[in-house]
């Protein structure tokens, strides 16, 4: 069966300290993979993907991502974190076979303490 | 114009009441999508649209019925619904299904 993994429910960072949110995804073919952040009460935000081409991807709010396709992991980095990054953030991955609908994982909760 | 809105932002319902939520897109996107998202969780793919046309209905209660109007409008009709369907009911489109997705702010439902 096709999964996302985000193997952490709670990461814990201080401001201004560098921040990963790990994604790993078990899936057959060649996958689209995304990020979206979400803030209480509110819609989801695109936060980036990796179609093809280099695998380190930059998105928005300084957001970055490396897609390792040996490890199949795409984890979510940023170098300083920010007290307004505090959000709920999702991996999810598409399929050209499954019609490109999107497989989330179960998201992780990113807290950053001043 | 960069954004998906959708109206209401909240509604509650009784059980017997027939009820409709919208979503608009000036994107020019081809796909729209409907999802559920309880507290905390991820969001659940209810009906995906693409080019107007009713492409994935992921076996969704018949209470549930969408209609897509014309390919800037998505609307989610609600009927004798279950307090088990209060959620936040998100609208979101793309440019094609291939793309990635923009989300609206969503509508908190509370089913009494």
């Amino acid at each position: 069966a096709q999964s996302v993994a985000q193997p952490e429910d709670q990461v814990n960072v201080a401001e201004g300290n560098p921040l990963t949110v790990k994604c790993t995804y078990s899936v057959s073919g060649n996958p689209y993979l995304f990020w979206y952040v979400q803030y209480p009460n509110r819609g989801l935000q695109f936060l980036l993907k990796y179609i093809t081409g280099d695998n380190l991807v930059k998105g928005s709010y300084g957001f970055e991502a490396e897609f390792n396709k040996s490890q199949t992991s795409f984890h979510l980095k940023k170098p300083s974190a920010l007290v307004s990054d505090s959000a709920l953030y999702f991996c999810a991955v598409s399929l050209m076979d499954s019609n490109y609908q999107l497989i989330w994982g179960a998201g992780t909760k990113l807290i950053i303490k001043p | 114009d960069t954004e998906v809105t959708q109206t209401p932002k909240h509604l509650v319902m009784g059980m017997t009441n027939k009820k409709s939520l919208k979503c608009e897109q000036h994107m020019g996107h081809r796909a729209m999508y409907w999802y559920k998202q309880k507290a905390k969780k991820p969001p659940e793919l209810m009906f995906v649209y693409s080019y107007e046309k009713l492409s994935i209905n992921e076996s969704v209660p018949s209470r549930f019925s969408p209609e897509c109007p014309n390919s800037s409008l998505l609307n989610l009709h609600l009927h004798a619904l279950q307090p088990e369907d209060s959620a936040l009911y998100l609208c979101a489109s793309s440019q094609l299904l291939v793309n990635e997705q923009f989300f609206g702010p969503g509508t908190r439902l509370t089913v009494l």
